[in-house]
This record gives C-alpha cells, sequence and structure tokens, in this order.
C-alpha cells in the first residue's frame, strides 16, 4: 500500500529560490496536512485542506502556499526561500478530522542556503 | 492559544523498568494523540483518545486521558530496546479547526 507518498525526499534550495513539495494519498482521504519538524521539536501545522478545493491556515503558513485540486494531491509551494525554512516536512492525510488516525509520510528534509 | 507540554523531554530507562510520560495541554481539547517517531523516520501512530478516562493499550504502551485535569500519560511497562523512540503527544483545540499541536517530544532510551 503507497499510503502518504512525499517528494522529493531531500532538497537544497538556495535563498530566494521556489520549489514545491508534492504530497498525494490513495486512502480517499478528505482531510491532508502539511507540518514542519524543526530539530528536536514537535510538528508545527503549515496548511491543511478538508477537500478538494478548500484549504486553511495553520499554526505557521507564512512564506508557504497550498492547493488542493484534487482528492489525492495537496502540494506545498515554498516561495522565496529563506534559511528559516531549513526543517522536515511532513504531509500528512486522514480520513476526516475526528478521532481518525492520521497518516504520515515519509518526510522531505530541505535545507535553504 | 493551545499549548501542549511534554515531561521528561529526555528519559533513559533501563529494561524492564516502568515509566510514564505526561502530557499536559492547556485549553480544551476533544482528542489526544500519542505518536512514536524513531530517528530519521516518519510518526506512527499509536493511540486516539477520545473521551475523559478512555484507556488504550497495545503491548507494554498504555494510554490514558484525564480531560479535567487536561492530562494524558504514556505508561511504559518492563520497557525493551525496542521501545527507544521519540514519543510526541498532540492534542486538538474542541470545536476549533484541525490544528493540532504537538508537545516538545519525549526521547526515550533504553538501556540493556
Amino acid at each position: 500500500n503507497a499510503g502518504v507518498t512525499q517528494t522529493p525526499k531531500f532538497r537544497i534550495l538556495k535563498i530566494g529560490q521556489s520549489m514545491t513539495l508534492q504530497c498525494a494519498q490513495d486512502m480517499n482521504h478528505n482531510y491532508m496536512y502539511w507540518y514542519r519538524q524543526d530539530p528536536g521539536m514537535g510538528l508545527k501545522l503549515i496548511y491543511y485542506s478538508v477537500g478538494a478545493g478548500i484549504t486553511d491556515k495553520g499554526e505557521v503558513p507564512n512564506g508557504y502556499n497550498v492547493s488542493r485540486s484534487t482528492t489525492e494531491d495537496f502540494p506545498l509551494r515554498l516561495e522565496l526561500a529563506a534559511p528559516s525554512q531549513t526543517s522536515v516536512y511532513f504531509c500528512a492525510s486522514s480520513i476526516q478530522s475526528s478521532g481518525n488516525t492520521i497518516y504520515f509520510g515519509e518526510g522531505s528534509w530541505l535545507t535553504v542556503v | 492559544e493551545l499549548k501542549v507540554e511534554q515531561n521528561p523531554l529526555f528519559l533513559s530507562m533501563q529494561e524492564g523498568k516502568n515509566y510514564t510520560i505526561y502530557c499536559n495541554y492547556s485549553t480544551t481539547s476533544d482528542r489526544l494523540y500519542w505518536y512514536r517517531q524513531d530517528p530519521g523516520k516518519s510518526l506512527e501512530s499509536l493511540f486516539v483518545l477520545l473521551s475523559n478516562g478512555a484507556v488504550k493499550q497495545e503491548g507494554r504502551l498504555m494510554a490514558s486521558l484525564d480531560t479535567k485535569a487536561r492530562l494524558s500519560t504514556l505508561h511504559i511497562t518492563a520497557a525493551v530496546h525496542d521501545l527507544s523512540a521519540t514519543y510526541f503527544c498532540a492534542a486538538n483545540q474542541k470545536g476549533g479547526n484541525n490544528d493540532m499541536r504537538f508537545g516538545a517530544g519525549t526521547r526515550l532510551t533504553v538501556k540493556p
């Protein structure tokens, strides 16, 4: 089972560059999430989506954008990358928000230099 | 704003011993999660606790929730080396959006 698939796994960006982290899930989940995890810390929610065409900001949305054109895909766009965006990014999904297991992708390690 | 605090942040235990990790949260929440993360890996869901007094057990791990005290615990029984990992709790603000707030994590090392 594929579950939640993220690409790329590793990426080095220069300051000011832009890139998109891809996330796809094949479980027909309506909820999808993007988190970032800084070293030694817990996860912080960047954006989430409750269904195709619907997105909302989480705790740390600045510097990021998302879109949800299909149920399966939830890409995260970094515009004008900054060193503060160096982090591990996790995409996740769940069938709905209340009480259901949230499945995480393997993570994308991003370094901005 | 919902804040989640875990303690201890670092825990070194001998195999065979018992210990408890504590997770406090600052405002009313309607669900509490526990996750395990191995170094360089993603998060694995352990438990979802939905109601006051909820208790769930899987192997040597048992999680409980006291919504009145805003406290969840993760109890480790007769620890084994394979339990070495970082454990996170996370909570959602009741009636709010899906903004799940995580604790900083407890890095558990089980020594032979």
